[in-house]
């Protein structure tokens, strides 16, 4: 069974702070594939990032850059230098490899960047 | 590109009717499509796998006859709500995995669906 933990249910920063979300993951796959989505109030899931499980190199984009250790089973994603709009819910999600694979959700963490 | 639609985004309905929900892919093809529900500060909850041209794959506990889904199309499926009871009311979100080499196994979400059952 597959499984996703986002351990931090809430976190708040200050505008210009920087901000990791963790995730951690199990899985008896051996290839899979990795997911961040931004939720923000208006509902909507933002696709971010989809990671491979063969490709354990860590990517940036703008302020947002993502640390994937197999060792450890995380795929972390850091904002750097926050702002008032990444205040959103972040969701991590795992999928097999199978064209039948569904998405595992982690529970979500809460980011609130106040000014 | 990866764009989903889905109407209504806001349904208020009166207890014993039927809803119905559709979810689109504008500018790709998708074989599978899926229907989750969320309620408020929780993750999303799987109700079911859509698959172009055959019957959809309800995640247990999840009634396939107060919940027909039909994907009639590569870029359309559509989520019933039949008989619904205040107990209905959420947030319905659809989302379409693109089959594209490169994009395969990302599900793109649309913006979801609020509905109220009075």
């Amino acid at each position: 069974a597959q499984k996703v933990t986002q351990a931090q249910t809430e976190i708040s920063v200050v505008e210009k702070e920087d901000v990791t979300l963790d995730c951690v993951y199990e899985t008896r796959d051996t290839t899979y594939y990795l997911f961040w989505y931004k939720q923000p109030p208006s509902g909507e899931l933002v696709f971010l990032i989809r990671r491979n499980s063969f490709d354990e190199q860590n990517e940036i984009s703008g302020r947002y850059s993502w640390n994937f250790q197999k060792s450890t089973s995380s795929f972390n994603f850091t904002i750097t230098a926050s702002q008032v709009v990444d205040s959103a819910v972040y969701f991590c999600a795992l999928s097999g490899h199978s064209g039948y694979s569904t998405l595992t959700f982690g529970k979500g963490t809460m980011l609130l960047v106040s000014p | 590109g990866a764009v989903v639609s889905q109407h209504p985004s806001w349904v208020i309905c009166k207890s014993g009717t039927s809803v119905k929900i559709e979810c689109r892919s504008l500018d790709f093809q998708a074989t599978t499509m899926f229907w989750y529900r969320q309620f408020p500060k929780q993750s999303l909850m799987l109700m079911a796998t859509s698959n172009e041209g055959s019957k959809a794959t309800y995640e247990q506990g999840v009634e396939k006859d107060k919940f027909l889904i039909n994907h009639a199309s590569l870029t359309l499926s559509t989520l019933t709500v039949t008989s619904a009871h205040p107990e209905d009311s959420s947030f319905y979100i659809c989302s379409a995995r693109d089959s594209v080499p490169g994009r395969e196994e990302t599900q793109y979400f649309g913006p979801g669906t609020r509905l109220l059952v009075l």
